[in-house]
């Protein structure tokens, strides 16, 4: 699976849109990016993933560049229940046979009131 | 929503004892997962299985860890003999690998050896 390069922290405002960047320059053809989130005592929590096309659900959006060696992850009004550690993963998706998730160190977000 | 279930929630054992904590995956999901979590490694894939069938143990300290699913609703993480650098949070996650969602975590178990 291909590395992923995450800033250590960030702060956000309350109510403001939160940009989480990822730097996924060696990412194969077939290999998704999967983002999730670890709020402090709690499991991994999946938020979105996408393979070229940007996504939205209920909780994110995700943006990918063209070529595929970035993304940012959107929250668009954080929240304090946001304050947490985000994980940018990259991996096969559909047809690997390589299932798991290798966790990198993520970006603790801060949101501030 | 459906959820990952995990038994127990904190369990403080001797140094020596034997551990074992439980899994129950969401009903369906074909795909388990046993992640440790400690300050200094982060999140660690420890085993995982598909079908039940075990795929990958290799993050595994062979020699005292073993993983098994003894049925679609259950899987279980032992350690035999523990030692006090057991200590750590220990996650379960199930999930489809055909299609291409997420996986769900547990609440975990935190463990400590003393």
């Amino acid at each position: 699976d291909a590395k992923t390069t995450q800033p250590p922290s960030m702060d956000c405002a309350e109510g403001r849109a939160a940009n989480l960047p990822c730097n996924h320059s060696t990412i194969s053809g077939n290999e998704y990016v999967y983002w999730y989130r670890q709020i402090h005592s709690q499991g991994p929590q999946y938020i979105i993933h996408g393979l070229k096309n940007n996504e939205t659900n209920e909780m994110a959006s995700l943006i990918i560049t063209e070529d595929r060696k970035s993304s940012t992850l959107i929250l668009p009004h954080a929240t304090l229940r946001d304050t947490a550690v985000y994980y940018c993963i990259v991996r096969v998706g559909i047809g690997g046979s390589n299932y798991k998730l290798t966790f990198g160190k993520g970006t603790l977000l801060t949101v501030n009131p | 929503d459906a959820r990952v279930t995990q038994t127990p929630r904190h369990k403080v054992t001797e140094m020596g004892q034997e551990v074992t904590m439980r899994c129950q995956p969401i009903l369906g999901h074909n795909t388990v997962f046993w992640y440790r979590q400690t300050m200094m490694q982060g999140l660690e894939l420890l085993a995982y299985f598909r079908n039940r069938a075990p795929l990958d143990d290799s993050g595994m300290p062979k020699d005292r860890f073993s993983a098994e699913m003894p049925d679609a609703t259950l899987a279980t993480l032992k350690i035999q003999p523990s030692e006090p650098r057991d200590s750590a949070v220990y996650f379960c996650a199930s999930g489809l690998v055909v299609g291409e969602g997420g996986y769900t975590f547990g609440s975990g178990t935190r463990l400590t050896v003393v």
